[in-house]
């Protein structure tokens, strides 16, 4: 079951914050997140495991809600850096745990 | 260490044509997958092999095949290759499944006339 991601879309300006949300409709096991840049492959940005589990990566960072099925992707003071399409992966508890179903992604801007 | 690669980078086909996609980790990885992606779609499950020797289909097989070579390849082959298998493939390899993350090779643009 693909995991559904909203916005589809968002346009910053420098500075600003965004959240990127990763719903499912099954419980989830874990959540993998990822950015691609244009014409470049996934590159791996962190996995959550546990229920209420939050992880950062320098002003990137996730949080899982095992209860509502569902992990949050925070991205606060943006850079231009920053831009590129951002996915996330899941894997549902009582499944497979050998592969992960990416949702249809991101489009992050990040305007001067 | 390379890490996933894959080759050609890019590959222009006639409809009818068949080949096959290279994919090859250093990472002593057990699980390899092919994925396509196409706009506005994400990233969508091909085949996968869990192990060395075994393999199952993801989420759009048909049109496709696979083999796990041995532990470090794992190839995709179109037999008879269409216009809507036009896409850009990547491979991706994973330790194993639960704390440990896919990571993916630089993908295979792939144009079929």
């Amino acid at each position: 079951q693909q995991p559904v991601q909203s916005p589809q879309a968002v346009i910053l300006r420098e500075g600003e914050d965004a959240v990127i949300n990763c719903s499912s409709s099954k419980a989830l096991y874990s959540v993998h997140w990822y950015r691609q840049k244009h014409g470049e492959a996934p590159v791996f940005l962190m996995i959550l495991l546990k229920g209420g589990e939050q992880k950062g990566h320098d002003k990137i960072s996730a949080s899982f809600n095992e209860k509502k099925q569902q992990s949050s992707l925070y991205l606060t003071a943006s850079q231009l850096s920053y831009s590129g399409t951002y996915f996330c992966g899941t894997e549902n508890r009582g499944g497979s745990n050998y592969k992960l179903t990416f949702g249809k992604g991101t489009l992050l801007t990040v305007n001067p | 260490n390379a890490g996933v690669t894959q080759t050609p980078k890019f590959q222009v086909l006639k409809t009818g044509q068949s080949m096959t996609l290279q994919c090859a980790q250093d990472m002593n990885h057990n699980s390899m997958y092919w994925y396509r992606q196409d706009p506005g779609m994400g990233l969508r499950l091909i085949y996968y092999s869990a192990s060395e020797g075994t393999t199952d289909k993801g989420e759009v097989p048909n049109g496709y095949n696979v083999s796990r070579l041995n532990k470090r390849e794992f190839s995709l082959r179109l037999e008879s290759a269409a216009p809507s298998q036009t896409s850009v493939y990547f491979c991706a390899s994973r330790r194993a499944g639960g704390v440990d993350t896919q990571y993916f090779g630089p993908g295979t643009r792939l144009t079929v006339l």
